[in-house]
């Protein structure tokens, strides 16, 4: 979805290196959640906020955290880069003020540690 | 906690034939279910939903799925399959409207189309 654009697309970096990957929406949503995708293990939530002030651990937190710079901008931010967090990433929307009942999903960040 | 099973994490089907991709939920709530579609080196996009309006929900693409409370399923289903489904298959479930507080999903069912 072109409302919901993800930056960089592709990564290489090295183990022990800081990332930060960037997520921004054009779709006015106050909700936004990070995910990442593993083959065969579908997507698990890493992060979600639901405004400005407010970020919620997913069921897989630990090695992460994130800002929500503002209403439009959520990014996530590995520390200390460590292989296992080789996957690829997703940034996802939602309206609850509105009556979409969606997740509106970017095009994804593939990540590799090395 | 909820969960999801998706039943086959591949599934070969002919063109023109039944596509039929299992879905089981475990929630304590009333669930709100979806399917996602990935296909490749792109992001999901939403198939259908389920938010208890009606048990019988129509996507896009042809797609439908029905929601069974008493099998705790969500099976996606499509009369013909056309060469263009091949792709990856996400079935979802939240406890909260629209995945408020994020989703749980499968780990996912590739659909295979057979000339």
């Amino acid at each position: 979805d072109a409302d919901v654009t993800q930056t960089p697309r592709n990564r290489i970096t090295k183990t022990g290196k800081r990332i930060m990957l960037e997520c921004s929406q054009t779709k006015g949503h106050d909700r936004m959640y990070w995910y990442r995708q593993d083959p065969g293990l579908g997507l698990r939530l890493i992060y979600y906020s639901f405004d400005v002030k407010d970020i919620n651990k997913g069921e897989i937190s630990d090695g992460y955290s994130v800002s929500r710079q503002a209403q439009a901008k959520f990014s996530l931010s590995l520390e200390s880069a460590i292989p296992n967090q080789t996957a690829l990433y997703f940034c996802a929307t939602s309206d609850f003020a509105g009556e979409s009942d969606t997740q509106y999903f970017g095009p994804g960040t593939r990540l590799t540690v090395l | 906690a909820q969960s999801v099973t998706q039943l086959g994490s591949h599934v070969s089907v002919s063109e023109g034939a039944l596509v039929l991709l299992r879905c089981n939920y475990s929630s304590s709530v009333p669930p709100y279910l979806f399917w996602y579609v990935q296909y490749p080196n792109q992001g999901l996009q939403l198939l259908l939903k389920y938010t208890s309006a009606a048990t019988l929900v129509k996507g896009i693409n042809g797609f439908e799925a029905e929601f069974k409370k008493s099998e705790t399923s969500f099976h996606l289903t499509k009369p013909s399959a056309h060469m263009s489904d091949a792709a990856e298959y996400f079935c979802a479930v939240s406890k909260r409207r629209g995945g408020a507080d994020g989703l749980t999903f499968g780990k996912g069912t590739h659909l295979i189309i057979q000339p």
